[in-house]
């Protein structure tokens, strides 16, 4: 998780409530992504954003907005939370992992609970 | 569309037994094959990868064979120890398209190792 930071890690929040999730990276790449993991189905695709200023939607964006205003910054956004949104979230970026291959790097997660 | 199928869990076993864990994918064209490991509490780390047909990837003990024929990329390992107790995902990420970098994971399996 080195160089991937989320904030905050825990949230509770009532419905119809708005917040935003922050990612942060100080590894200097480009590609950053946004997915959920729910029990029984893995982790799934909410946004991405291939670059700095352009972001593109995964498999399930509804109910979610994305922010990467510089190259360092993604957030996710829900402005008005429902309980289907209860999950854990990850953020994930595109790095060299290895003999210059890229791989995805994965933050620490930010559980959320919509009440 | 691109997906994958793990075997459903969990998974309990004794230390030093034989692990496989089963994954199965569809993909079109030729997807770069995962295993990710998500510890208690953590986020995801890439455990293993294999690019094409016939590679083996291997870490920490675990294998797994790219096997094209069988659209397959079986987990395995020799002995487990109770700190390979985790989830563990299957993941591809097939090239082409407009969805840079992105993964599609199985549902994952969390497999409990006891002493």
């Amino acid at each position: 998780n080195a160089g991937v930071t989320q904030t905050p890690k825990f949230q509770v929040l009532k419905t119809g409530q708005s917040m935003t999730l922050q990612c942060a990276q100080d590894m200097n790449h480009n590609s950053m992504y946004w997915y959920r993991q729910d029990p029984g189905m893995g982790l799934r695709l909410i946004y991405y954003s291939a670059s700095e200023g352009t972001t593109d939607k995964g498999e399930v964006p509804n109910g979610y907005n994305v922010s990467r205003l510089n190259k360092r910054e993604f957030s996710l956004r829900l402005e008005s939370a429902a309980p289907s949104q209860t999950s854990v979230y990850f953020c994930a970026l595109m790095g060299i992992l290895d003999r210059g291959r890229n791989e995805q790097f994965f933050g620490p997660g930010t559980r959320l609970t919509v009440l | 569309g691109n997906s994958v199928t793990q075997m459903e869990g969990p998974v309990t076993l004794s230390e030093e037994a034989f692990l496989t864990i089963n994954c199965t994918y569809t993909a079109t064209g030729y997807p770069s094959l995962f295993w990710y490991v998500q510890y208690p509490g953590e986020g995801l780390q890439l455990l293993l990868k294999a690019t094409k047909a016939d590679d083996k990837g291997s870490n920490k003990g675990f294998e797994a064979t790219y096997r094209k024929e069988t659209t397959s990329f079986h987990l395995e390992k020799g002995s487990v120890q109770v700190s390979d107790s985790a989830v563990y995902f299957c993941a591809l990420r097939a090239f082409g398209g407009t969805s840079y970098g992105k993964l599609t994971f199985g549902q994952g399996t969390i497999l409990t190792v006891h002493p």
